[in-house]
């Protein structure tokens, strides 16, 4: 399918374990972004990258780790869950920042429950 | 560093008009604006660069004040389709494409 897919769509999981979240995209967008969204704060950029192998932090990345070893995937992973990174997670890729046609697209969304 | 957006809620006839406003504390290169329908992604509407005052459809158009650091969206003529939250998100410039998002604006209109 084209356009940008994230998986799975809903996890639920406990305390201290490691968890993978996926994000595709088939468009070849350089930039790629991972954000999450709690009700009250609106979207707050995790971790994005320009490009394969470049990955830079946002506004909240502590407990998350990022690599894109490949242009069209940006994983995410929280390497010991805790119960306030339950959240809706959200990726988005963007061919040209700074540019008047410049559009995030997103991807349809993580819901993410740590208990 | 988040622009504050207002007001957080707005409440509309099928018709009517709204004004949702997004200000910055800091210098700003480009504003976007975002819909999102419940248990939804964010959809794109429109981008205002620096430089480029306002634009836009007929019933949705934005504008920039770069001075004010400030933008604002307008729906005029509301549809049903309307309803859902807006979000501004903000470019500085300094890393391109880097965005810092209002907390949003929820819109309902109704028949």
């Amino acid at each position: 399918d084209a356009g940008i897919t994230q998986s799975p769509r809903y996890k639920i999981t406990e305390t201290g374990r490691q968890v993978t979240l996926m994000c595709h995209q088939t468009w070849s967008h350089s930039y790629m972004f991972w954000y999450r969204q709690d009700l009250g704060h609106g979207l707050r950029l995790i971790y994005y990258s320009a490009a394969a192998d470049i990955t830079d932090k946002g506004e909240v990345p502590d407990g998350y780790v990022v690599s894109r070893s490949k242009t069209e995937n940006f994983p995410l992973t929280l390497e010991s869950a805790t119960r306030s990174q339950t959240s809706v997670y959200f990726c988005a890729s963007s061919e040209n920042p700074g540019a008047e046609e410049d559009t995030q697209y997103f991807g349809p969304g993580t819901r993410l429950t740590v208990l | 560093q988040q622009p504050v957006q207002s007001p957080q809620a707005v409440i509309l006839r099928e018709g009517e008009d709204a004004v949702i406003n997004c200000s910055s504390s800091k210098a700003l290169y480009s504003v976007h604006w975002y819909r999102q329908k419940h248990g939804e992604a964010p959809v794109f509407l429109m981008i205002l660069l620096k430089g480029g005052e306002q634009k836009g459809h007929e019933k949705i158009s934005a504008s920039f004040n770069e001075k004010k650091q400030q933008s604002s969206l307008y729906l005029t003529a509301s549809q049903l389709s309307y309803s859902g939250t807006y979000f501004c998100g903000t470019d500085r410039g300094s890393t391109l494409g880097r965005l810092y998002f209002g907390r949003g604006t929820q819109l309902t209109v109704w028949p």
